[in-house]
């Protein structure tokens, strides 16, 4: 069955920091993998996505995501973090059927320190 | 930009009442879920709404739920019967074309308490 694993429930970094936040994923197929978002009062926004090519995604607000089959994840980075980037962060997977669900992991949430 | 909106953002109800949430997607999109999050639970996908009609739905969305576009501009959610493990945030989301690569835009989400 297709699932997301996020093994970091809660992660603290100091700003100016970096930062790793842990996806992996079970999908039989090449998966649609997503990044997204949530700050309070929010809903979630997209970070980034991918399907095909260049296993190096850029998204907004500075983020990236490496791809790595071998290893089924899809960790999000980011060289160096700014308080405002304190939020929940969700990893998940899409099918390639057309108007499917995605299937998303926990979540992470990201504490920023100064 | 546009956005998917959600009301009301909280709400609380006796258990065993009827609820409806509602969401605006946004406008031009013909793809729309609705998804919810236990506390401390990961976000599980309810249902998928296409044409006028349920196109996916979970194992969750049992005969207790239903989903209705009443307008142009509106997709609820009802809840025909709240049990208090219905407590939950419940997001809608839209998309606007059917390639699973289109992103969905997700709404604030509605915060439903059962007491």
């Amino acid at each position: 069955a297709q699932s997301v694993t996020q093994p970091d429930i809660h992660i603290t970094v100091s700003e100016g920091a970096s930062l790793e936040l842990r996806c992996n994923y079970s999908y039989g197929a090449t998966p649609y993998l997503f990044w997204y978002v949530q700050s309070p009062g929010q809903g979630l926004q997209l970070l980034l996505k991918y399907f095909s090519g260049d296993t190096l995604v850029q998204g907004i607000k500075g983020f990236e995501a490496e791809f790595k089959r071998s290893q089924s994840s899809f960790n999000l980075r980011k060289p160096s973090v700014h308080w405002s980037d304190a939020a929940e962060y969700f990893c998940a997977v899409g099918a390639h059927q057309a108007g499917t669900a995605l299937i998303f992991g926990k979540g992470t949430t990201l504490s920023v320190s100064s | 930009e546009p956005e998917v909106t959600q009301t009301p953002s909280h709400q609380v109800t006796q258990m065993g009442q009827e609820v409806i949430l509602r969401c605006v997607p946004i406008s031009n999109h013909l793809y729309f879920y609705w998804y919810r999050q236990i506390l401390g639970q990961k976000v599980e996908f309810l249902v998928s709404f296409y044409n006028n009609e349920i196109s996916e739905k979970s194992e969750i969305f049992d005969d207790q739920f239903s989903v209705e576009r009443p307008d142009g501009s509106n997709f609820t959610l009802k809840i025909r019967s709240t049990k208090l493990e219905d407590s939950a945030m419940y997001f809608c989301a839209s998309k606007g074309q059917p390639a699973s690569t289109d992103t969905q835009y997700f709404g604030p989400g509605t915060r439903l308490t059962v007491l």
